[in-house]
């Protein structure tokens, strides 16, 4: 089981560009959640996806938009891109929500 | 607010040293509480769970304590290793509301030999 994989490792990006984020779950998990995590910070939660739905929503504008696949994997969308998006940006899954296990993180730079 | 914090924000330790971190917590209503341990630019990977009836648990050389009636917790690690060395985050699950887990800033720690 090759666990929780996300891509692309790194990304760079300029202003006002938009990017998508990969997340494969662990095998047998049917929820994913997304995390934003900035330099030196806890990461900060920014949704969760169960049967393909968005179930619930942190503090992140509608810039951030997320899809979930009958497979259970999960993209992350970010519109229109600000410095301040730069960050780790984490994927977590879990069997229905619980024990949360999370990837190695895509990085994406701003500039 | 749901709030976790956490001290010492950073810690430098010798190797074989034991040391403990802390973390408060203002979540309601409380799930869970675990500890993480995130190595530099890497996903964090769960160390411990306790529930709100769990008062102590333990992994390896990590052993973490919860008081649910003052919302603390600590982590303490025995022994240290130099590959000990990361940041150890807090987190706490709230059952309501719209962020499931709340997350604590963490703790740098480095062992050094």
């Amino acid at each position: 089981d090759a666990g929780v994989t996300q891509s692309p490792t790194h990304l760079i990006k300029t202003r006002g560009q938009q990017v998508t984020l990969r997340c494969s779950p662990k095998s047998g998990h049917d929820t994913v959640s997304w995390y934003q995590q900035a330099l030196g910070q806890g990461p900060q939660f920014i949704f969760q996806y169960y049967e393909e739905e968005e179930r619930q929503r942190g503090n992140f504008p509608d810039r951030f938009s997320g899809h979930q696949f009958p497979n259970y994997s999960s993209e992350l969308n970010v519109n229109a891109l600000l410095l301040g998006d730069s960050a780790l940006y984490l994927c977590a899954s879990s069997p229905g929500g619980y024990e949360q296990f999370f990837g190695p993180g895509t990085r994406l730079t701003v500039l | 607010k749901n709030q976790v914090e956490q001290s010492p924000q950073s810690l430098i330790i010798l190797e074989g040293k034991n040391c403990t971190l802390q973390c408060n917590y203002t979540v309601s209503p409380f799930s869970n509480l675990r500890w993480y341990k995130q190595d530099t630019g890497r996903g964090p990977v769960s160390l411990t769970i306790m529930t709100f009836s769990e008062n102590t648990k333990s992994n390896g050389r990590y052993t973490a304590t919860l008081d649910a009636d003052t919302k603390q917790s600590s982590l303490h690690i025995t022994a240290s290793q130099l590959s000990d060395s990361a940041s150890y985050i807090c987190v706490v699950t709230v059952t309501s509301g719209n962020t499931p887990l709340v997350f604590g800033k963490g703790t740098r720690l480095s062992v050094i030999a």
